[in-house]
C-alpha cells in the first residue's frame, strides 16, 4: 500500500505562519495536492505540485521535492477560518492516496 | 448547480439492508470514484472508473458494489449494510486539471 504521513494537529496564533509537512513513499507518483476540508464538507483544492519546487498561491505556498519524497503547506498571515483540516494526496495512476489529514486551529 | 452532486446527504439505515448512494456530474469528465472518510485514517477509495465500460476495486471494496450507468453517473450501493460502513462518503471526477468532489452523502448504519 502507500505510506503518506502527515501531522495529526497543529495550533498556531492568528497572523502567525503554519508548515505542514507531508512525507510520502508510494508506487508511482505524478503529483501530490494539498486540500483544505472543513468538518462534514467536500475537500476544495488548494495547490498542486508536479515539478519540484516552490508554488505560491497568494497567503498559500506548497513545496515538493521528490528526491526526498516531502513536501509542505506554508499558511501564511493565519486567519481564524483557516481552521480546518489539511490533506495530503498523491496523484498515482490518475488516483488520489491521501494521507490522513493535519487539523490546524487557529487561536486569537 | 453543483459540479458534481451526490444524493442523498444523509441517510440513516438498518443493519443488513440494501442502500445505493449516487453521483452525477456535469463536468464531463471520463473518471469517476467513490472515497469513503472516517475520523483519524482520511479519504480511502472504494471504487473507481475511468470509462462508461470500466469498473475497478480500490483498496476497500468489500462490502461495496458500484455501477456506472453513463459517462454522468456512477452510483454506489452497499449490498447488506453494517455499522462499520458508518462513513462520509464523496463521489468526485477528474480529467488532467485536476480533481472536484460532491458534498459528501453522511451514511449511519444503525
Amino acid at each position: 500500500g502507500q505510506n503518506i504521513d502527515q501531522p495529526t494537529e497543529m495550533t498556531a496564533t492568528e497572523g502567525a505562519i503554519v508548515q505542514i509537512n507531508c512525507t510520502y513513499q508510494t508506487s508511482g507518483f505524478n503529483g501530490l495536492f494539498w486540500y483544505q476540508q472543513h468538518a462534514g464538507e467536500a475537500p476544495t483544492f488548494l495547490s498542486y505540485n508536479v515539478l519540484d519546487g516552490l508554488e505560491e498561491k497568494g497567503r498559500f505556498s506548497s513545496f515538493l521535492s521528490r528526491s526526498k519524497g516531502y513536501s509542505y503547506l506554508l499558511l501564511k498571515e493565519l486567519q481564524m477560518k483557516d481552521s480546518a483540516s489539511y490533506l495530503c494526496a498523491v496523484n498515482i495512476d490518475y488516483k488520489l492516496s491521501f494521507g490522513a489529514g493535519t487539523t490546524v486551529t487557529v487561536r486569537a | 448547480d453543483a459540479d458534481v452532486t451526490q444524493t442523498p446527504r444523509n441517510r440513516i439505515t438498518k443493519t443488513g439492508k440494501r442502500i445505493m448512494l449516487e453521483c452525477s456530474q456535469t463536468k464531463g469528465h471520463d473518471r469517476m470514484y467513490w472515497y469513503r472518510q472516517d475520523p483519524g485514517l482520511g479519504l480511502r477509495l472504494i471504487y473507481y472508473s475511468f470509462d462508461v465500460k470500466d469498473i475497478n476495486k480500490g483498496e476497500i471494496s468489500d462490502g461495496y458494489s458500484v455501477s456506472r450507468q453513463a459517462q454522468a453517473k456512477f452510483s454506489l450501493s452497499l449490498e447488506s449494510a453494517i455499522p462499520n460502513q458508518t462513513a462520509l462518503y464523496f463521489c468526485a471526477t477528474s480529467d488532467p486539471g485536476g480533481y472536484t468532489f460532491g458534498s459528501g452523502t453522511r451514511l449511519t448504519v444503525v
